[in-house]
């Protein structure tokens, strides 16, 4: 069974610059998250998706920030502009979660590492 | 607010050694637990996941207690390898904003002396 995967695994940008990343996740799984890394600290939820619709955005600074999950398969996240405190790993996770009665495992990509210059 | 803690943040052991990682949360109203492991400049491997009805899981030499009321897991490494060497997180799945999310603790960091 092939992973969550993940792309670019390195970006370096200048600040005030657009980045995009793309995650697609295990093929039948219904949620996909996105989590901001930053160095030495645990993940933070940014977005999560229950198929093609969003569940929880409580935590992305939508000022800058935006993802979107299209036909309920990949996603993409954006930053724009980029200031120097999104210097982080992002990751992409996704589990089955087809309801709420049941909460199954996260997979996690390999992540994207982002240095904003 | 739910929060994570893990202690100790860093530890290191001579191989062979067994060896016990602390989690504890604030809020025992969770769905479950899951330990994860990250290695340098990877993603996040799951290793247990602990419903919030079950007491412990099993896997290889690893052995994860839950006890929800008093907020604490605890991970068990027996017979440690230097393999093992990498960061340790928990993560409690609980309700949030609209949703179940998971948060987690900054992670201990395990070195395994050879």
């Amino acid at each position: 069974e092939a992973g969550v995967a993940q792309s670019p695994r390195y970006k370096i940008i200048e600040k005030r610059q657009s980045v995009a990343f793309w995650c697609n996740p295990i093929s039948g799984h219904a949620t996909l998250y996105w989590y901001q890394q930053i160095l030495g600290q645990g993940p933070k939820l940014l977005i999560q998706f229950q198929n093609n619709g969003v569940v929880d955005d409580s935590q992305l600074p939508k000022d800058r920030f935006s993802a979107e999950r299209l036909k309920g398969v990949d996603s993409t996240l954006k930053i724009q502009p980029a200031k120097l405190e999104d210097s982080a790993v992002y990751l992409c996770a996704s589990s089955l979660d087809l309801d709420r009665q049941v909460y199954y495992e996260q997979y996690f990509g390999p992540g994207t590492r982002l240095t904003v210059t | 607010k739910q929060e994570v803690t893990q202690i100790p943040a860093a530890l290191s052991v001579p191989e062979g050694e067994n060896l016990v990682l602390n989690c504890s949360f604030t809020d025992s109203a969770i769905y479950n637990l899951q330990w994860f492991r990250q290695d340098p400049g990877k993603g996040l491997t799951s290793l247990l996941l602990i419903q919030s009805s079950q007491r412990e899981q099993t896997s290889g030499r690893l052995n994860a207690s839950l006890d929800k009321s008093s907020g604490r897991s605890t991970l068990y490494i027996a017979a440690s390898q230097p393999g093992d060497s990498a960061t340790y997180l928990c993560a409690v799945r609980h309700s949030g904003a609209g949703s179940y999310q998971l948060t987690f603790g900054k992670g201990t960091k395990l070195s395994v002396i050879p």
